[in-house]
């Protein structure tokens, strides 16, 4: 089972920091935990994606906890451009995206 | 470097009618993906190619679905003859190679099929 629990939407101010949490509860030892994003009328975008230990690149930062029951995708700075809907999945076999609801971030000016 | 690109962007048809999706992959990658979104729904797997071979194709929904991949290059995915359960955006995503599951699959754009 390669479900995972995100809220369904969250709201931001423009310049603060973004905490978008997800649910692994069932996850194992070697499942890579995906964050993709979706803009408006635009195909998935990949955004980061980590085993073990946090993660940053220039879009954002990964924090896997501990236990890899849960992780935290962060973006330091939410503008505008960051409204979407945030996706976090555990590729199955293949390397295949289960995507469910995903979280819609709205960014308020 | 060209991105995952797909044509046509938009499709209207009547139902009953034949519509073919065409996809290209970034070069060099020999996996492929097939997803679709259709009204209100999830985005689905339908399928998976390494190279030109059908990996995984688990996630077709009836045999009215083909999809070919000529010489593991593009990528086509026809549906014949096309319902109104069809309609719905239709993403292909492409990867370099392995399935280990840390990949990166790069989307494109994908196509708007809507059947009247």
């Amino acid at each position: 089972d390669a479900k995972t629990t995100q809220p369904n939407s969250m709201e931001s101010n423009e310049e603060e920091p973004v905490h978008l949490p997800c649910n692994h509860s069932t996850i194992s030892g070697t499942d890579y935990i995906h964050w993709y994003r979706q803009l408006p009328s635009q195909g998935p975008e990949y955004v980061i994606h980590g085993l073990t230990s946090n993660v940053n690149n220039r879009m954002a930062s990964l924090a896997i906890a501990e236990d890899r029951k849960s992780s935290t995708l962060i973006l330091h700075r939410a503008t505008l451009r960051d409204a979407a809907v945030y996706y976090c999945i555990r590729p199955r076999a293949g390397n295949m995206l289960t995507f469910g609801g995903g979280t819609r971030l709205m960014v308020k000016p | 470097e060209a991105g995952v690109t797909q044509f046509p962007s938009h499709s209207v048809i009547e139902k009953g009618q034949t519509v073919t999706l065409r996809c290209d992959p970034i070069s060099g990658h020999d996996n492929l993906y097939w997803y679709r979104r259709v009204m209100g729904k999830e985005i689905k797997f339908l399928l998976h190619f390494v190279k030109e071979s059908k990996q995984d194709e688990s996630g077709m929904p009836n045999n009215r679905f083909l999809a070919e991949r000529t010489g593991g290059t593009y990528s086509t995915l026809k549906v014949q003859p096309a319902e109104l359960e069809d309609s719905g955006v239709y993403f292909c995503a492409s990867s370099l190679g392995g399935t280990s599951g840390a990949e990166t699959q790069y989307f494109g754009p994908g196509t708007r099929l809507l059947v009247l």
